[in-house]
């Protein structure tokens, strides 16, 4: 099975400042790679899905980019409402794999 | 309102079941492939099972697999997650979470229920 993997496990930065997340894959597999957003107590909610595209309703500071083993989700300035652990997952066939999750704080 | 509702959490001793329903609204749940996802307390997002739209294709995680049971009933609008054989570490927020699946489209899982809590402890 498809191990995932993120970095950092957890980030601090100031509001406005450029924040980026990785996700490598332990294998390549298409571009079935979507991003998650839980900010804490509440229900995960999908950001980004296909690598790049940004779900209904998400703003447009946030983007994601990627392909085979290697991915990303940037914020490309950020806010204080984007304090949350973001996931990314797998979904192309089952086991639909989640990473183990980055925490964004701000400074 | 597109909606998914989970009920059926509880506490339960180890080694005993429990089964956790989904109620579906403001879509053609028939449509979709569905799936349940937990989270342990403090702990990140684990994928526990999906099903598809007909029933015809079942996947379990290992961790689950052979304990539990998903089925779905599209004349209800209702999936379902029979839990047997429960452990300590089965204790997690259980969500489902609905996808949409063809030949020519696989989607993430855009809508998600609001969790139902289960507790494996003697």
């Amino acid at each position: 099975d498809i191990q995932m993997t993120q970095s950092p496990s957890s980030l601090s930065a100031s509001v406005g400042d450029r924040v980026t997340i990785t996700c490598r894959a332990s294998q390549g597999f298409s571009n079935y790679l979507a991003w998650y957003k839980q900010k804490p107590g509440k229900v995960p909610k999908l950001l980004i899905y296909g690598a790049s595209t940004l779900q209904s309703g998400v703003p447009s500071r946030f983007s994601g980019s990627g392909s085979g083993t290697y991915f990303t989700l940037t914020i490309s300035s950020l806010q204080p409402e984007d304090v949350a652990t973001y996931y990314c997952q797998k979904y192309d066939s089952a086991p639909f794999t989640f990473g183990p999750g980055t925490k964004v704080n701000i400074k | 309102e597109v909606q998914l509702v989970e009920s059926g959490g509880g506490l339960v001793k180890p080694g005993g079941s429990l089964r956790l329903s989904c109620a579906a609204s403001g879509f053609t749940f028939g449509d979709y492939s569905m799936t349940w996802v937990r989270q342990a307390p403090g702990k990140g997002l684990e994928w526990v099972s999906a099903i598809s739209s007909g029933s015809s294709f079942i996947f379990y995680a290992d961790s689950v697999k052979g304990r539990f049971t998903i089925s779905r009933d599209n004349a209800k609008n209702s999936l379902y997650l029979q839990m047997n054989s429960l452990r300590a570490e089965d204790t997690a927020v259980y969500y489902c979470a609905r996808r949409y699946y063809s030949d020519s489209r696989r989607d993430a899982f855009d809508i998600w229920g609001q969790g139902t809590m289960v507790t494996v402890s003697s």
